[in-house]
């Protein structure tokens, strides 16, 4: 069956600039988590959707970022006015259990 | 505060040796699931191993198997007949908020380079 995926794979985009990055879960999977990393911090989360419950967004570094579950299904991360310290990449997971099934990530590039 | 040390960065390995990685933790939680990832050069993190605190034998997958020491903290990883294919960056983690499920912590990572 279909992984986790992840679009873009790659996205450079000038500071100033707001990007939209796109995770497609497993089908039936009710958790879905985002991560950032970077050289620097390593793996952080920023973000995790279960079910209907409201979002855990404990992790999101600025008011800059957001993120929806549309219909528990595919989600949406936004970084608006991205800067050069958001240049990361960008991993999404889902899990219908414990273990957790990491899509490709998406680079960021902010320039 | 919840925190994953992997104190090795980098290591190497003959291909068909043993190599072990290590991993501490810091939890307050009683319960708890802890995990191993691997993460290849492209990018995608694959689970290796989990291991139940509750449960006192080591878990085993394979060629994997981990050495679990719950007074200490301590959730080491053996990688035994390594193969050019466990080249990775591998990491430990577990759930913050304990159990099996939630936002995971990760350490670091250490490289893993197997040598032909």
């Amino acid at each position: 069956g279909a992984g986790v995926s992840q679009s873009p794979s790659n996205k450079v985009t000038e500071k100033g600039k707001d990007v939209e990055l796109r995770c497609d879960p497993i089908s039936g999977h009710t958790a879905l988590y985002w991560y950032r990393q970077s050289l620097g911090q390593g793996l952080e989360f920023l973000i995790y959707f279960q079910g209907n419950s409201a979002p855990d967004k404990s992790g999101l570094p600025s008011d800059r970022f957001s993120a929806e579950r549309t219909g528990g299904s595919v989600s949406t991360l936004t970084i608006q006015r991205t800067q050069q310290e958001d240049s990361a990449v960008y991993l999404c997971a889902s899990a219908g259990g414990y273990e957790q099934y990491f899509g490709p990530g998406t680079r960021l590039t902010v320039t | 505060a919840q925190t994953v040390t992997q104190s090795q960065p980098e290591m190497s390995v003959q291909e068909a040796e043993t190599v072990t990685l290590s991993c501490t933790y810091d939890t307050s939680e009683s319960n708890y699931y802890l995990f191993w990832y691997k993460q290849p050069p492209s990018r995608q993190m694959i689970l290796v191993i989990r291991q139940e605190a509750y449960k006192q034998q080591n878990a085993t997958e394979n060629r994997f198997s981990v050495n679990f020491q719950k007074a200490a903290k301590s959730f080491s990883l053996k990688i035994s007949d390594s193969q050019l294919g466990d080249t990775a960056m591998y990491f430990c983690a577990f759930p913050v908020s304990g159990g099996s499920q939630g936002n995971l912590i990760f350490g670091k990572g250490t490289k893993l380079s197997v040598k032909p």
